[in-house]
């Protein structure tokens, strides 16, 4: 059973333009959620997260919104860069005496010039 | 500021060889992680350790063992390999405190069991 799913594998988006990365949970535990950038041959690295307790976290050009009772997180990244280009993961978490964290399946972003 | 290595980025197998996986941080985290990672299947957590000196299972630990040496390091071993671990393999660790914490991860050891 998969709590944390990202239906689309792949994105293509000109340059400048708005991408826009979804995720949906099953699990009502969760309490936060992170959204990681990998690119080839390197390891996850962090980029933004949201509380459980907010529906929106603005950090530059990257944006995460959160609807609860959707079970719906997005990441909106305004303007789009090539730069940008790499596979997104959304992961969620909540204290069970630690902090595990179940990670979606991922989604490749093109960000075309 | 090295943060999390992983040695070795790359290793071949053959099916029933042993292998240990390393994994060391320089961040003082409490906490440590391994995951696997396999096209269409995101990752998946092996093992992790809340603290030095515990060790619990994650999604997928069958086939394999950690071993949580002492805060800075966190290894992972294959027994006795089979092609179904073929993966990338990352270590990731992650500070004390609230959940706002993110983890950060090394660059991966990318594992070939013929």
């Amino acid at each position: 059973d998969q709590q944390v799913k990202q239906n689309s594998p792949s994105l293509s988006v000109q340059e400048g333009r708005i991408s826009i990365l979804n995720c949906d949970y099953t699990n009502s535990m969760f309490d936060y959620f992170l959204w990681y950038k990998k690119y080839p041959a390197e390891g996850p690295t962090f980029l933004i997260s949201i509380s459980s307790i907010k529906d929106k976290n603005e950090d530059g050009r990257f944006t995460v919104f959160l609807n609860k009772s959707a079970k719906h997180l997005s990441l909106h990244i305004v303007p789009s860069q090539p730069g940008d280009s790499a596979v997104y993961f959304c992961a969620a978490t909540h204290f069970s005496g630690t902090y595990k964290y179940i990670f979606g399946t991922g989604t490749r972003l093109k960000v075309l010039a | 500021n090295a943060g999390v290595t992983q040695t070795p980025k790359f290793q071949v197998l053959k099916t029933g060889q042993s292998m240990t996986l390393q994994c060391a941080q320089d961040m003082n985290h409490n906490s440590m992680y391994w995951y696997r990672q396999d096209p269409g299947m995101g990752l998946r957590l092996i093992y992790y350790s809340a603290s030095e000196g515990t060790t619990d299972k994650g999604e997928v630990p069958n086939g394999y063992n950690v071993s949580r040496l002492n805060k800075r390091e966190f290894s992972l071993r294959l027994e006795s390999a089979a092609p179904s671990q073929t993966s990338v393999y990352f270590c990731a660790s992650r500070g004390t405190g609230s959940s706002n914490q993110p983890q950060h991860f090394g660059d991966g050891t990318r594992l070939s069991i013929l």
